[in-house]
């Protein structure tokens, strides 16, 4: 129920690109996307609805696949600012409580 | 500014006793909610609400009571019932309860075991 981010955890450069997924077994009517910082409160980064249009802030962009069972998060460029865990965030299917997904740790490297 | 404050910043519970978590907000957002996260772990709901006087029980709310008296107050009571309530824990609102709406957190707090 809880969805699946991948990778768990990715270590880049600075300027190089990364994806990371969020999957879920059934279709995702929104999705938000939160960074988090070490020993910090996550900070939301944007929202990606239903119908699918690709937001996007700073040089981060995020969009939906095809079945809407997976939203996918574009870190173009990357900076060391990037560098933090990054969670997706949506509602757990059938309820109206709001799920977070696994997590994935990203690192940008100078 | 608007803003969530959370209070304290860390704290420190002795067996058996039960501890109160402080969350105010001035967004006049009307969804609150509180999350546990465990070292290198996501964060995993406990209760939220979104109305004044109504509350549900998230994935883990045993041994957590809350309380929404008031639109800008959400207090997290760890009670001694929650046996392992080394977490940080982190208050969060939202305009409204629907998924359109992002979800702004306060700075969170650490609670440890005696």
């Amino acid at each position: 129920q809880q969805p699946v981010q991948s990778p768990q955890a990715v270590i880049l450069r600075e300027g190089e690109d990364a994806v990371i997924n969020c999957s879920s077994s059934k279709a995702l009517y929104s999705v938000h996307w939160y960074r988090q910082k070490h020993g910090e409160a996550p900070v939301f980064l944007m929202i990606l609805l239903k119908g699918g249009e690709q937001m996007r802030h700073e040089k981060i962009s995020a969009s939906f696949n095809e079945k809407k069972q997976q939203s996918s998060l574009y870190l173009t460029a990357s900076q060391l600012s990037y560098s933090g865990t990054y969670f997706c965030g949506t509602e757990s299917s059938g309820t109206y409580k709001y799920i977070f997904g696994t997590g994935t740790r990203l690192k940008v490297l100078a | 500014d608007g803003g969530i404050t959370q209070s304290p910043k860390y704290l420190f519970r002795k067996e058996g006793q039960n501890v109160t978590l402080s969350c105010e907000q001035n967004l006049n957002h009307d969804a609150m909610y509180w999350y546990r996260q465990d070292p290198g772990q996501g964060l995993r709901l406990i209760y939220y609400s979104q109305i004044v006087n109504d509350f549900q029980k998230g994935d883990i709310a045993e041994g957590y009571s809350v309380s929404r008296e008031k639109k800008e107050s959400f207090p997290l009571t760890v009670t001694s019932a929650q046996k392992n309530p080394t977490a940080f824990y982190l208050c969060a609102s939202s305009i409204g309860q629907g998924w359109d709406q992002p979800q702004h957190f306060g700075d969170g707090t650490r609670l440890s075991i005696l």
